[in-house]
């Protein structure tokens, strides 16, 4: 089947600018996870869905980045007035519901860029 | 990623068996996975533990757990030059939601 998918693969903007990355989850998976993988920090935690519980922001670096889910699937992750240290590329994952591993299947990525 | 530590780089023939390591601080942590990077694509999960167990086998791939020691590794054997990639550990912590936490990766290169 499909797995997670994201859009745009590439992004380059200027530093100032908003953007805005899309993520379709696997069909079916009730939990939706943002990550984002840099040189510098590694791969780091942004943001978590689960369901319709609050989702846990814990790991949104400022408040100019922001993401919301609409209708428990597509997911969209707002990065507002540009710095270049946004720059890195953002992971999305998805995982089924209920008990077990929690297996995280994660998408291509898009890299964005900050000029 | 700074709780949880890898070696940066293993190099090993084709044929041989490659063996990642990873250390973790949280003794809570309830599953640990091993997920691979190749180059310019997304992270595939390869395989996962729950911290019960001491060992798991997949294939080619055996996963060890020391919880004592906080202590994982991942075995591959007869690796073959298709295995060259990265190889991240991560931890899903209890209190911690699901998100994960991981390691910085180890660049893992098969040489003929």
């Amino acid at each position: 089947g499909a797995g997670v998918s994201q859009s745009p693969s590439n992004k380059v903007t200027e530093k100032g600018k908003d953007v805005e990355l899309r993520c379709d989850p696997i069909s079916g998976h009730t939990a939706l996870y943002w990550y984002r993988q840099s040189l510098g920090q590694g791969l780091e935690f942004l943001i978590y869905f689960q369901g319709n519980s609050a989702p846990d922001k814990s790991g949104l670096p400022s408040d100019r980045f922001s993401a919301e889910r609409t209708g428990g699937s597509v997911s969209t992750l707002t990065i507002q007035r540009t710095q270049q240290e946004d720059s890195a590329v953002y992971l999305c994952a998805s995982s089924p519901d209920g008990t077990g591993g929690y297996e995280q299947y994660f998408g291509p990525g898009t890299r964005l860029t900050v000029t | 990623g700074e709780d949880v530590e890898q070696s940066l780089f293993l190099s090993v023939r084709e044929g041989d068996s490659s063996v990642i390591n990873c250390t973790y601080t949280d003794s809570s942590s309830t599953y640990l996975y091993w997920y691979k990077q190749e180059p310019g694509a997304g992270l595939q999960l390869l395989t996962y533990i729950f911290s019960n167990m001491d060992m798991k086998q997949d294939q080619r791939l055996t996963v060890l757990l020391n919880k004592k020691d906080k202590h994982l590794s991942l075995r591959i054997a007869d690796t073959q030059t298709g295995d060259s990639a990265i190889y991240f550990c991560a931890e899903r912590r209890t209190g911690g939601g699901n998100k994960l936490t991981f390691g910085t990766g180890t660049q893992l290169k098969v040489e003929l």
